[in-house]
């Protein structure tokens, strides 16, 4: 079945500097990744989504990047706010519809 | 509809009685998950329904756990003899099969502590 991993598992960025969460993946039949935001007591919340046809995708101060062949893919944040201080998961599923695998998360805390 | 909702948000109960949760979906999405998040980890799948049919089930899910969507609708997930391993926020997600966007979206979660 599908493993996904992610690194770093915590991070700590000044406010205003960039953020960039990697992850991996096992399973070549994966072709959708989600990126979450989980703040404290709360759901994840889906911030941004990539399909394997493309390779970048930009969305205001977040972009995800894939490599398919690699089986790699990234979540940047610019412009880091202390707002986005939360626990980030990266995920992978075989369609948007499907079970969604998760990766062991990373807690960015954004320094004022 | 303002999103997937979960009830209770908190349960606590004592080892070996048995618990039982709710979660309505956003309205008109016909696949419902639920995943278990214990601290510090990323969800883990437990199971997913199409409407009232349930397809697929994790090793996971063990023989005291049991998920029900009668009607296509809301779903309950049941525990029974609960163990103190069980305790993890328990959370359902929905997403809309057959239509553009099909992204799923998580509800707030049911924190259980068994003790």
């Amino acid at each position: 079945g599908e493993n996904v991993e992610q690194h770093p598992s915590t991070l700590s960025v000044q406010e205003g500097d960039s953020a960039v969460i990697k992850c991996t993946y096992s399973d070549s039949a994966s072709n959708y990744f989600p990126w979450y935001k989980q703040e404290l007591g709360k759901g994840p919340q889906l911030i941004i989504d990539i399909r394997s046809n493309v390779g970048e995708k930009k969305d205001q101060r977040i972009a995800v990047t894939l490599n398919k062949t690699a089986k790699h893919f990234s979540l940047h944040i610019t412009e880091t706010q202390p707002e986005d201080s939360a626990v980030y998961f990266c995920a992978a599923s075989e369609t948007s519809y499907d079970k969604v695998i998760f990766g062991p998360g990373t807690s960015l805390s954004v320094i004022p | 509809d303002t999103g997937v909702s979960q009830d209770p948000r908190h349960k606590i109960t004592k080892r070996g009685q048995n618990v039982t949760f709710r979660c309505d979906p956003i309205s008109e999405h016909n696949r419902l998950y639920w995943y278990r998040q214990t601290l510090g980890q990323g969800p883990e799948f437990l199971t997913y329904f199409q409407n009232e049919a349930q397809l697929e089930k994790s090793r996971l899910l063990s023989d005291r756990f049991s998920a029900e969507r009668p009607k296509g609708s809301f779903s309950t997930l049941e525990i029974q003899r609960t163990e103190q391993g069980d305790s993890a926020m328990y959370l359902c997600a929905s997403s809309s099969l057959g239509t553009k966007n099909t992204e799923a979206f998580f509800g707030q979660g049911t924190r259980l502590t068994v003790v």
